[in-house]
């Protein structure tokens, strides 16, 4: 099974700040890579597919990248909105999610 | 607009059995597959099972395989996750997800239900 590692767990930024969220995959999953976000008693909702391709209707501040293994999701601006859990998911063999991020207003 | 509604959950005992529903609507249901994702109090989310729109194929995580089941009713665009020998561990808010593909066959969950809560206790 492939393993998805999820860092951090939590981080605290002001608002404008650049956020960095970073997903490593155990084994190679292409660009198989979906971020979600999950904001306090809600369902997730899929910001970005296939690693760097923005979901429709998404605001443009956020942004994924891929290197290998290894993923990152960016939030160019963070706005109180954005308060959330982030979630990156493989779907390169069955789905694995990781651990889950959580954003806070510092 | 499109929409999943899931229904079922509820209070059973250990070694019971629940069976999950998700009502469809605003897509043409059979063209997709669609997948039971949980979230147990706290945690983060889980994958469960996957069904393709045919209802040809099926995939179970390790953690409910043979105990799970996963069906769908495309005439009534209905997804089903029968549940059996539930154990403390399966507690948790159970969402059902529609499966969304791009061109280059990469796939995520583009519309989400708003999860119906099982819990497993004595």
């Amino acid at each position: 099974d492939i393993q998805m590692t999820q860092s951090p767990s939590s981080l605290s930024a002001s608002v404008g700040d650049r956020v960095t969220i970073t997903c490593r995959a155990s084994q190679s999953i292409n660009s198989y890579l979906n971020w979600y976000q999950q904001k306090p008693g809600k369902a997730p909702k899929l910001l970005i597919y296939a690693a760097s391709s923005l979901q429709s209707g998404v605001p443009s501040r956020f942004t994924g990248s891929a290197s290998g293994t290894d993923f990152t999701f960016i939030i160019s601006s963070l706005q109180p909105e954005d308060v959330a859990t982030y979630y990156c998911q493989q779907s390169y063999s069955t789905w694995t999610f990781g651990q889950g991020t959580k954003v806070e207003i510092k | 607009e499109v929409q999943l509604l899931e229904s079922g959950g509820g209070l059973v005992q250990p070694g019971g059995s629940l069976r999950l529903s998700c009502a469809a609507s605003g897509f043409t249901f059979s063209n997709y597959a669609m997948t039971w994702v949980r979230q147990a109090p706290g945690k983060g989310l889980e994958w469960v099972s996957t069904l393709t729109g045919s209802g040809g194929s099926t995939y179970y995580a390790d953690s409910v395989k043979g105990r799970f089941t996963i069906s769908r009713d495309n005439a009534m665009n209905t997804l089903y996750l029968q549940m059996n020998s539930l154990r403390a561990e399966d507690t948790a808010l159970y969402y059902c997800a529609k499966s969304f593909y791009d061109t280059s066959g990469a796939e995520a969950f583009d519309i989400w239900g708003q999860g119906t809560v099982v819990t497993v206790s004595s």
